[in-house]
């Protein structure tokens, strides 16, 4: 099952704050962000699994809610260089394909 | 380090032909997954490899088959194409099942 991710676009001035969230209906094992910017590959960026454990880029955070199977993207001061479509993978078990979301279009306008 | 490469960038085929889309991992990744990414969409899960044998597979027909090779460089044939086949190809490398490095993708035009 493919997860939802909302909202499907947003637009932000420089500095503003942005979340994406990502759910699924089904019990997940991780749920991982990428971003992908036209015409490029989707680039990695944070990874949730369950239990807490957390990795990912340094100036954008994510939690993931075992009990809602939800994960959102918050992305703080946003820069420019934050535009791109972003998409999350969702794991169902350790070394499952990762299922991804119709992606959220961030616009960030100076 | 070089990191996932895909050839071709593009291409172009027509309805019924066959096409092979190449992936070299990155170096010291030994699973390969390939997705289809349709304009607007999410990437697509098609299959993945490891140890050179399929190990998972998602909702595409037969016409879509893959091979992994000694060096865990992969390919991706699909054929009798279709119109609606017609979508950017990324194949995703690892080491562990987790964080998955794309290549640049193959745009594959069928007309």
């Amino acid at each position: 099952q493919q997860p939802v991710q909302s909202p499907q676009a947003v637009i932000l001035r420089e500095g503003e704050d942005a979340v994406i969230n990502c759910s699924s209906s089904k019990a997940l094992y991780s749920v991982h962000w990428y971003r992908q910017k036209h015409g490029e590959a989707p680039v990695f960026l944070m990874i949730l699994l369950k239990g807490g454990e957390q990795k990912g880029h340094d100036k954008i955070s994510a939690s993931f809610n075992e009990k809602k199977q939800q994960s959102s993207l918050y992305l703080t001061a946003s820069q420019l260089s934050y535009s791109g479509t972003y998409f999350c993978g969702t794991e169902k078990e350790y070394g499952n394909k990762l299922v991804f979301g119709a992606g959220t279009i961030l616009r960030v306008k100076s | 380090d070089a990191g996932v490469t895909q050839s071709p960038t593009h291409l172009i085929k027509t309805r019924g032909q066959q096409v092979t889309l190449r992936c070299s991992p990155k170096s010291g990744h030994d699973t390969v997954s390939w997705y289809q990414q349709a304009l607007g969409q999410g990437p697509q899960f098609i299959f993945q490899y490891y140890e050179e044998e399929e190990r998972q597979r998602g909702n595409f027909p037969d016409r879509f088959s893959g091979h992994q090779f000694p060096n865990y460089s992969s390919e991706l044939n699909v054929n009798a194409l279709l119109l609606g086949d017609s979508a950017l190809y990324l194949c995703a490398s690892m080491n562990n099942p987790t964080e998955a490095f794309f290549g640049q993708g193959t745009r594959l035009t069928v007309v």
